[in-house]
Protein backbone atom coordinates (compact mmCIF):
# COMPACT_ATOMS: atom_id res chain seq x y z
CA UNK A 1 0.00 0.00 0.00
CA UNK A 2 0.90 3.87 -0.29
CA UNK A 3 3.19 5.07 2.69
CA UNK A 4 3.39 8.86 2.86
CA UNK A 5 6.51 10.23 5.12
CA UNK A 6 6.01 13.94 6.24
CA UNK A 7 9.21 16.10 7.20
CA UNK A 8 9.43 18.08 9.83
CA UNK A 9 7.34 17.01 12.97
CA UNK A 10 7.77 20.52 14.05
CA UNK A 11 8.61 23.58 12.57
CA UNK A 12 9.40 26.74 14.44
CA UNK A 13 9.62 30.16 12.29
CA UNK A 14 9.63 33.92 12.93
CA UNK A 15 6.87 35.94 11.38
CA UNK A 16 7.66 37.69 8.24
CA UNK A 17 9.70 33.98 6.97
CA UNK A 18 8.96 31.02 4.86
CA UNK A 19 8.31 28.12 6.14
CA UNK A 20 8.45 24.58 3.18
CA UNK A 21 6.74 21.35 4.32
CA UNK A 22 7.88 17.99 2.90
CA UNK A 23 6.43 14.84 1.69
CA UNK A 24 7.19 11.85 -0.10
CA UNK A 25 4.54 8.86 -1.32
CA UNK A 26 5.73 5.28 -2.86
CA UNK A 27 3.25 4.58 -5.04
CA UNK A 28 4.16 6.17 -8.23
CA UNK A 29 0.58 5.42 -9.22
CA UNK A 30 -0.82 8.51 -6.59
CA UNK A 31 -2.28 11.05 -8.81
CA UNK A 32 -3.50 13.63 -6.28
CA UNK A 33 -2.27 15.59 -3.38
CA UNK A 34 -4.38 17.49 -0.74
CA UNK A 35 -2.74 19.60 1.91
CA UNK A 36 -4.85 19.60 4.96
CA UNK A 37 -4.57 22.84 8.02
CA UNK A 38 -5.89 21.28 11.76
CA UNK A 39 -5.90 23.91 14.27
CA UNK A 40 -6.09 23.03 17.58
CA UNK A 41 -9.28 21.28 18.01
CA UNK A 42 -10.74 21.80 15.14
CA UNK A 43 -11.60 19.93 11.98
CA UNK A 44 -9.01 19.54 9.16
CA UNK A 45 -9.33 22.30 6.10
CA UNK A 46 -8.63 21.42 2.75
CA UNK A 47 -5.85 24.64 1.88
CA UNK A 48 -4.55 22.92 -1.57
CA UNK A 49 -4.11 20.54 -3.73
CA UNK A 50 -2.16 19.49 -7.12
CA UNK A 51 -2.90 16.70 -9.11
CA UNK A 52 -0.28 14.76 -11.04
CA UNK A 53 -0.27 16.45 -14.26
CA UNK A 54 0.65 19.78 -12.68
CA UNK A 55 4.13 20.61 -11.40
CA UNK A 56 3.27 23.36 -9.74
CA UNK A 57 0.00 25.13 -7.76
CA UNK A 58 -0.12 28.51 -6.15
CA UNK A 59 -2.42 30.47 -4.31
CA UNK A 60 -1.72 33.90 -2.72
CA UNK A 61 0.87 32.76 0.41
CA UNK A 62 0.62 29.48 -0.23
CA UNK A 63 2.17 27.06 -3.05
CA UNK A 64 2.64 23.70 -3.29
CA UNK A 65 5.34 22.05 -5.91
CA UNK A 66 4.96 18.31 -6.68
CA UNK A 67 8.27 16.25 -8.25
CA UNK A 68 6.87 12.66 -9.93
CA UNK A 69 10.12 11.71 -10.41
CA UNK A 70 11.63 11.93 -6.98
CA UNK A 71 7.99 11.05 -6.21
CA UNK A 72 7.99 14.27 -3.30
CA UNK A 73 5.66 16.99 -2.77
CA UNK A 74 6.08 20.44 -0.74
CA UNK A 75 3.86 23.10 0.47
CA UNK A 76 5.35 26.37 0.85
CA UNK A 77 3.92 29.21 2.94
CA UNK A 78 5.71 32.69 2.37
CA UNK A 79 5.60 35.48 4.82
CA UNK A 80 4.31 34.09 7.75
CA UNK A 81 1.85 34.63 10.59
CA UNK A 82 0.46 33.85 13.77
CA UNK A 83 -2.46 32.59 12.25
CA UNK A 84 -0.59 30.25 9.93
CA UNK A 85 0.45 28.22 13.63
CA UNK A 86 -1.53 25.17 13.06
CA UNK A 87 -0.90 21.03 11.88
CA UNK A 88 -0.62 20.53 8.68
CA UNK A 89 -1.20 17.45 6.89
CA UNK A 90 -0.30 15.72 3.60
CA UNK A 91 -1.88 13.20 1.80
CA UNK A 92 -1.14 10.99 -1.23
CA UNK A 93 -4.22 9.54 -2.97
CA UNK A 94 -5.04 7.59 -6.36
CA UNK A 95 -7.71 6.70 -8.93
CA UNK A 96 -10.19 8.72 -10.07
CA UNK A 97 -13.22 10.31 -8.19
CA UNK A 98 -13.95 9.85 -4.78
CA UNK A 99 -13.67 5.82 -5.05
CA UNK A 100 -9.64 5.73 -3.47
CA UNK A 101 -8.88 6.19 0.21
CA UNK A 102 -5.93 9.19 0.49
CA UNK A 103 -2.92 7.81 2.86
CA UNK A 104 -2.05 10.83 5.24
CA UNK A 105 1.46 11.87 6.49
CA UNK A 106 2.08 12.19 10.41
CA UNK A 107 1.95 15.78 10.27
CA UNK A 108 3.92 18.71 10.81
CA UNK A 109 3.22 21.51 14.09
CA UNK A 110 3.56 24.98 12.35
CA UNK A 111 4.51 27.70 15.17
CA UNK A 112 4.66 31.26 13.57
CA UNK A 113 6.32 33.57 16.59
CA UNK A 114 5.43 37.00 16.59
CA UNK B 1 -25.12 24.73 1.51
CA UNK B 2 -24.10 23.35 5.09
CA UNK B 3 -20.92 21.59 5.26
CA UNK B 4 -20.07 18.08 6.98
CA UNK B 5 -22.25 17.69 10.15
CA UNK B 6 -20.94 15.24 13.22
CA UNK B 7 -23.06 14.74 16.28
CA UNK B 8 -22.62 14.83 19.45
CA UNK B 9 -19.27 16.77 18.90
CA UNK B 10 -18.83 15.50 22.67
CA UNK B 11 -19.29 11.98 24.37
CA UNK B 12 -18.06 10.45 27.39
CA UNK B 13 -18.97 6.45 27.94
CA UNK B 14 -17.78 4.17 30.63
CA UNK B 15 -16.10 1.32 29.88
CA UNK B 16 -18.12 -1.36 28.19
CA UNK B 17 -21.22 1.20 26.87
CA UNK B 18 -21.77 1.45 23.41
CA UNK B 19 -20.67 4.67 21.50
CA UNK B 20 -22.81 6.00 18.27
CA UNK B 21 -21.44 8.76 16.25
CA UNK B 22 -23.23 10.13 13.42
CA UNK B 23 -22.38 11.86 10.03
CA UNK B 24 -24.27 14.05 8.00
CA UNK B 25 -22.48 14.70 4.53
CA UNK B 26 -22.87 18.12 2.90
CA UNK B 27 -25.25 17.88 0.17
CA UNK B 28 -24.67 16.21 -2.89
CA UNK B 29 -22.04 14.03 -1.39
CA UNK B 30 -22.89 10.24 -1.61
CA UNK B 31 -18.90 9.29 -0.49
CA UNK B 32 -18.44 8.71 3.38
CA UNK B 33 -14.75 8.32 5.24
CA UNK B 34 -14.71 8.18 9.36
CA UNK B 35 -10.99 8.63 10.17
CA UNK B 36 -9.74 8.07 13.85
CA UNK B 37 -7.14 10.70 15.49
CA UNK B 38 -5.24 9.77 18.61
CA UNK B 39 -3.68 13.46 20.14
CA UNK B 40 -0.63 14.61 18.16
CA UNK B 41 -1.49 11.90 15.29
CA UNK B 42 -2.28 11.87 12.03
CA UNK B 43 -5.43 10.71 10.65
CA UNK B 44 -6.20 6.97 10.30
CA UNK B 45 -8.56 5.38 7.66
CA UNK B 46 -11.20 3.62 9.27
CA UNK B 47 -13.77 3.25 6.62
CA UNK B 48 -15.03 4.21 3.36
CA UNK B 49 -18.95 3.58 2.24
CA UNK B 50 -21.27 5.29 -0.11
CA UNK B 51 -25.27 4.50 0.13
CA UNK B 52 -25.88 1.68 1.21
CA UNK B 53 -22.91 0.13 1.15
CA UNK B 54 -19.20 -0.74 2.87
CA UNK B 55 -16.92 -0.20 -0.28
CA UNK B 56 -13.74 -0.46 2.07
CA UNK B 57 -13.00 -1.28 5.57
CA UNK B 58 -9.43 -2.04 5.55
CA UNK B 59 -8.92 0.13 8.90
CA UNK B 60 -11.86 -0.95 10.98
CA UNK B 61 -10.92 -2.92 13.77
CA UNK B 62 -12.45 -6.46 12.97
CA UNK B 63 -14.55 -6.31 16.81
CA UNK B 64 -16.52 -3.85 18.14
CA UNK B 65 -16.61 -1.41 15.32
CA UNK B 66 -19.24 -1.34 12.67
CA UNK B 67 -20.37 1.26 10.46
CA UNK B 68 -23.23 1.93 8.29
CA UNK B 69 -24.66 4.53 5.37
CA UNK B 70 -28.36 3.99 5.04
CA UNK B 71 -30.48 5.48 2.12
CA UNK B 72 -32.01 7.58 4.47
CA UNK B 73 -30.25 9.18 7.11
CA UNK B 74 -26.71 9.85 8.31
CA UNK B 75 -23.99 7.71 8.54
CA UNK B 76 -23.27 6.07 11.95
CA UNK B 77 -19.89 4.31 13.20
CA UNK B 78 -20.93 2.34 16.19
CA UNK B 79 -18.53 0.91 18.77
CA UNK B 80 -19.60 -1.44 20.92
CA UNK B 81 -18.27 -2.68 24.63
CA UNK B 82 -15.82 0.57 24.76
CA UNK B 83 -12.69 1.03 26.21
CA UNK B 84 -10.08 3.38 27.37
CA UNK B 85 -8.32 2.71 23.73
CA UNK B 86 -10.89 3.81 21.76
CA UNK B 87 -11.19 7.40 23.53
CA UNK B 88 -9.99 9.50 20.44
CA UNK B 89 -11.28 12.14 17.75
CA UNK B 90 -13.24 10.66 15.24
CA UNK B 91 -13.59 12.85 11.89
CA UNK B 92 -15.73 11.88 9.43
CA UNK B 93 -15.02 13.39 5.81
CA UNK B 94 -17.68 13.49 2.53
CA UNK B 95 -16.88 13.79 -1.55
CA UNK B 96 -18.69 13.77 -4.62
CA UNK B 97 -17.18 11.78 -7.30
CA UNK B 98 -14.62 14.71 -7.41
CA UNK B 99 -10.72 14.08 -5.37
CA UNK B 100 -11.35 16.55 -2.45
CA UNK B 101 -12.69 15.22 0.73
CA UNK B 102 -14.53 17.77 2.92
CA UNK B 103 -14.40 16.87 6.93
CA UNK B 104 -16.70 17.58 9.77
CA UNK B 105 -15.58 19.01 12.66
CA UNK B 106 -15.21 15.56 14.65
CA UNK B 107 -16.66 13.74 17.94
CA UNK B 108 -13.86 13.50 20.79
CA UNK B 109 -14.69 9.88 22.48
CA UNK B 110 -13.70 10.07 26.24
CA UNK B 111 -13.84 6.44 27.67
CA UNK B 112 -13.87 6.51 31.37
Amino acid sequence: GENVEQHPSTLSVQEGDSAVIKCTYSDSASNYFPWYKQELGKRPQLIIDIRSNVGEKKDQRIAVTLNKTAKHFSLHITETQPEDSAVYFCAAKKGSGGSYIPTFGRGTSLIVHP
Amino acid sequence: NAGVMQNPRHLVRRRGQEARLRCSPMKGHSHVYWYRQLPEEGLKFMVYLQKENIIDESGMPKERFSAEFPKEGPSILRIQQVVRGDSAAYFCASSTDSYEQYFGPGTRLTVT
